[in-house]
């Protein structure tokens, strides 16, 4: 139990684009998922928190208008990358919090390239 | 921000044991002690967390010491597969239980 999946694994893009990868939790109900950014050889960043139905919690540095996070289901979470620029290309990683067992699961990341 | 530190890196023999310490001096009395691993190119991996009391599972144990400003992650026979970065982890217990996850330990298991 507790997997997570994301789509896409990976994706190439041209600059100016826009960018939505998913996030879910295949086997049991996620309150609140998180979103991290991992550049290569550097650890993961935290991006935001997002809490289903309400808005999500950017830290500090992160442009809640170029990164878009949408938390519709309690299975669903959604990253939207915005215009993206080939700076943003990066590895992002989701997580859901189990809450029955106050765990946090991760994805298995998406690989972003924007050309 | 983390606040844990680790080595940047530790070699291990195959079949021996690897002790991999982590420093979370400024850790609050109900924050809990979480270990990930990362290998290459994939999401991080659930390995074991533990509060204050010394835990044991299938993959690893967890060794935290009395005044739980430091613990140690054990595995107790190393395999080329446990190659890996292992990321020590304070969770933050009033913030949505966070993850921020410091720079980690490359573990290199060598035959």
């Amino acid at each position: 139990g507790a997997v997570v999946s994301q789509h896409p694994s990976w994706v190439i893009c041209k600059s100016g684009t826009s960018v939505k990868i998913e996030c879910r939790s295949l086997d049991f109900q996620a309150t609140t998922m998180f979103w991290y950014r991992q550049f290569p050889k550097q650890s993961l960043m935290l991006m935001a928190t997002s809490n289903e139905g309400s808005k999500a919690t950017y830290e500090q540095g992160v442009e809640k208008d170029k990164f878009l996070i949408n938390h519709a289901s309690l299975t669903l979470s959604t990253l939207t990358v915005t215009s993206a620029h080939p700076e943003d290309s990066s590895f992002y990683i989701c997580s859901a919090r189990w809450a029955l067992y106050n765990e946090q699961f991760f994805g298995p990341g998406t690989r972003l390239t924007v050309l | 921000d983390a606040k844990t530190t680790q080595p940047t890196s530790m070699d291990c023999a195959e079949g021996r044991a690897a002790n991999l310490p982590c420093n979370h001096s400024t850790i609050s009395g109900n924050e809990y002690v979480y270990w990930y691993r990362q290998i290459h190119s994939q999401g991080p991996q659930y390995i074991i967390h533990g509060l204050k009391n010394n835990e044991t599972n299938e993959m690893a144990s967890l060794i935290i010491t009395e005044d739980r400003k430091s613990s140690t992650l054990i595995l107790p026979h190393a395999t080329l597969r446990d190659t890996a970065v292992y990321y020590c982890i304070v969770r933050d217990g009033n913030n949505f239980n966070k993850f921020y996850f410091g720079s980690g330990t490359k573990l290199n298991v060598k035959p």
